[in-house]
């Protein structure tokens, strides 16, 4: 069963930081993998999306990368802004298993 | 922005009644999903629907049917709601017939049962 988890849980930055945030899966038999951003109270926004055969992509100051062999993407962002305040999510796309999520790193950006 | 509305957007309703949500898609996915959202548990995956009439359960499906009559329509039932169905309910549709498949969610319905 493919487990999820995200490092790490909660983040708090100064504007204008580049950041890191962490997914990590157990299962590497996946189609795609995408990070979402979830305002509170709001849906889900699809950010980036990764392919199997990918080994990274790039929106704006968003870039995310997959190593599918160890397990591990990244979402890196740049030059960090209060706008940014957010919980990331990441999910991967399982061959039958539909999507499965990570827990989430809530991320605070401060003027 | 994917075209998904899910109704209602909140609702609270007596512990023991049925409650039906609904969502609605203008995208001509054949993928449909329906998850719930709650502190410590993250997004678990309810049931999911890859065709007209077509559905299978997810991880938490216990206490919950679907139906899907039409493409764009997938209704999340539950037959007699209690307080451990309180939580955000997300739609979500994903393209799977073609390459990419990439999921887009729904706003959400926060649901409450008292």
């Amino acid at each position: 069963k493919q487990e999820v988890t995200q490092i790490p849980a909660a983040l708090s930055v100064p504007e204008g930081e580049n950041l890191v945030l962490n997914c990590s899966f157990t299962d590497s038999a996946i189609y795609n993998l995408q990070w979402f951003r979830q305002d509170p109270g709001k849906g889900l926004t699809s950010l980036l999306l990764i392919q199997s055969s990918q080994r990274e992509q790039t929106s704006g100051r968003l870039n995310a990368s997959l190593d599918k062999s160890s397990g591990r993407s990244t979402l890196y962002i740049a030059a960090s802004q209060p706008g940014d305040s957010a919980t990331y999510l990441c999910a991967v796309n399982n061959y039958g298993q539909n999507f499965v999520f990570g827990p989430g790193t809530r991320l605070s950006v401060l003027p | 922005d994917a075209g998904i509305t899910q109704s209602p957007r909140h609702k609270v309703t007596e512990t023991g009644t049925p409650v039906t949500l609904r969502c609605h898609q203008t995208e001509n996915h054949r993928y449909m999903y329906w998850y719930r959202q709650d502190p410590g548990h993250g997004l678990r995956l309810i049931h999911y629907s890859y065709g007209v009439k077509d559905t299978d359960k997810g991880e938490v499906s216990d206490g919950y049917s679907v139906s899907r009559s039409k493409t764009e329509d997938f209704l999340l039932t539950l037959e007699s709601a209690t307080s451990s169905q309180t939580s955000v309910y997300f739609c979500a549709i994903s393209d799977r017939d073609r390459a990419i498949d990439e999921a887009f969610f729904g706003q959400g319905t926060r649901l409450t049962v008292v």
